[in-house]
């Protein structure tokens, strides 16, 4: 079966302090594919990165970096230097080529205080 | 290039109505999926269509149904509606099958209430 957990639930930080949200994710498929939208205030989910299981290479992306593990089965983001107009929910997703459904975890809200 | 559309944005709907919701995909795109989104129960997929066809189905009952036309854009059915139906209907539109893992890029969605 496939899951994906975010054990954090809600995170509140003060801008400027770095902040890593944690997606734990179970698949049984060895071609997977990972995901991270942002939805804000307004309701609209925000692409902000896919990565397949083949890459794990680690990404940086202006403030944002995503750490992808196979090992532990992980995918964190991090963002750095937070700002006001970071706090959102944020979901991790997952796909498989046998499921053919996003599997989103239940989010996490940031609130990023000035 | 346009983004995901959905219309209405807002609709109020009693019991026993049914309600009709409409998706215009990014041009080019041929995967169109429905997403429910409720606080209780986070965000569940509804359906996947691709090329007029309707490739993979949630968990949901009959009452909530789809079709696409071949120009791509989508529309929602959910008949007898129930007050636990109240939610934001989120459309989502990709290149490819969702089974080859493309990324879905979603519209600003229908936020449904149902009394």
């Amino acid at each position: 079966a496939q899951k994906v957990t975010q054990a954090q639930t809600e995170i509140s930080v003060v801008e400027k302090e770095d902040v890593t949200l944690d997606c734990v994710y179970e698949t049984r498929d060895t071609t997977y594919y990972l995901f991270w939208y942002k939805q804000p205030p307004s309701g609209e989910l925000v692409f902000l990165i896919r990565r397949n299981s083949f890459d794990e290479q680690n990404e940086i992306s202006g403030r944002y970096s995503w750490n992808f593990q196979k090992s532990t089965s992980s995918f964190n983001f991090t963002i750095t230097a937070s700002q006001v107009v970071d706090s959102a929910v944020y979901f991790c997703a997952l796909i498989n080529n046998q499921g053919g459904k996003l599997i989103f975890g239940q989010g996490t809200e940031l609130s990023v205080k000035p | 290039k346009a983004g995901v559309t959905q219309t209405p944005r807002y609709l109020i709907k009693t019991r026993g109505q049914q309600v009709t919701l409409s998706c215009s995909p990014i041009s080019g795109h041929r995967s169109v999926s429905w997403y429910q989104q409720t606080p209780g129960q986070g965000l569940q997929f509804l359906f996947e269509y691709f090329s007029e066809t309707q490739r993979n189905k949630g968990n949901f009952p009959g009452r909530f149904s789809g079709r696409q036309f071949s120009n791509s854009r989508s529309e929602m059915n959910v008949s007898t509606l129930e007050l636990g139906d109240s939610a934001l209907y989120l459309c989502a539109s990709s290149l490819a099958l969702l089974t080859q893992g493309e990324t879905q890029y979603f519209g600003p969605g229908t936020r449904l209430l149902v009394l």
